[in-house]
């Protein structure tokens, strides 16, 4: 059973068209959700932690929230530069520390002059 | 800004052949992973590494898989005999410590087994 599930799979906006992504995850006693960019051919790059239910943290154009379900990433404004896979992923519960995440498999997200 | 390099960029073998792929974690680091990510699917984990022991590793991390640290900035995987089903990105990760969860990705090495 996924974990973590990532919706919608594309998206496609127009430079300045603001939007949501969607991360849902089911595992229990939740010790963070992170989100990750993943440039064509690159490896992730570390974007956000999410601890708790009604945090939210900031970068430049990108926000991302949490509650007890799902969490989001909001994109304001987005540029053509903002086009990449954006990835979620999370720990599994009852595994020692952060030996591991488990990754969604990710929105790709195009945005067009 | 320190950030996590691996070699090769890309690494092209003959199926049977051995590999060892190449990672340099960020200096100050204590945990180091690899990741896999074949074409078009999902980041998989495949082991993380602690104080030069395995402290995980997923059912992809078979007998043909192991990681060393041969020195002190170095961390590799090496598979013994590699399997068409082994191509793929393989990405190595590194996180800080205690009280930072955060892992850092290096920018991967492409694997294409013929």
């Amino acid at each position: 059973e996924d974990q973590v599930t990532q919706s919608p799979e594309a998206l496609r906006l127009q430079e300045g068209e603001s939007s949501s992504l969607n991360c849902s995850y089911t595992v229990s006693g939740l010790r963070g959700l992170f989100w990750y960019r993943q440039d064509p051919g690159k490896g992730p790059e570390f974007l956000f932690t999410l601890y708790s239910a009604g945090e939210e943290k900031e970068k430049e154009r990108l926000k991302a929230t949490l509650t007890k379900k799902e969490s989001f990433l909001h994109i304001t404004a987005p540029k053509p530069e903002d086009s990449a896979t954006y990835l979620c992923a999370v720990p599994p519960p009852f595994s020692g520390g952060y030996n591991k995440l488990i990754f969604g498999a990710g929105t790709r997200l195009a945005v067009h002059p | 800004e320190p950030e996590v390099t691996q070699t090769p960029s890309h690494q092209v073998t003959q199926m049977g052949q051995e590999v060892i792929l190449r990672c340099v974690p960020i200096s100050n680091h204590l945990y180091f992973y690899w990741y896999r990510q074949i074409l078009g699917q999902k980041v998989e984990f495949l082991v993380s590494f602690y104080n030069n022991e395995i402290s995980e590793k997923s059912e992809i991390f078979d007998d043909q898989f192991s990681v060393e640290r041969p020195d002190g900035s170095n961390f590799t995987l090496k598979i013994r005999s590699t399997k068409l089903e082994d191509s793929a990105m393989y990405f190595c990760a590194s996180r800080f410590g205690q009280g930072a969860s955060e892992q850092f990705f290096g920018p991967g090495t492409r694997l294409t087994v013929l």
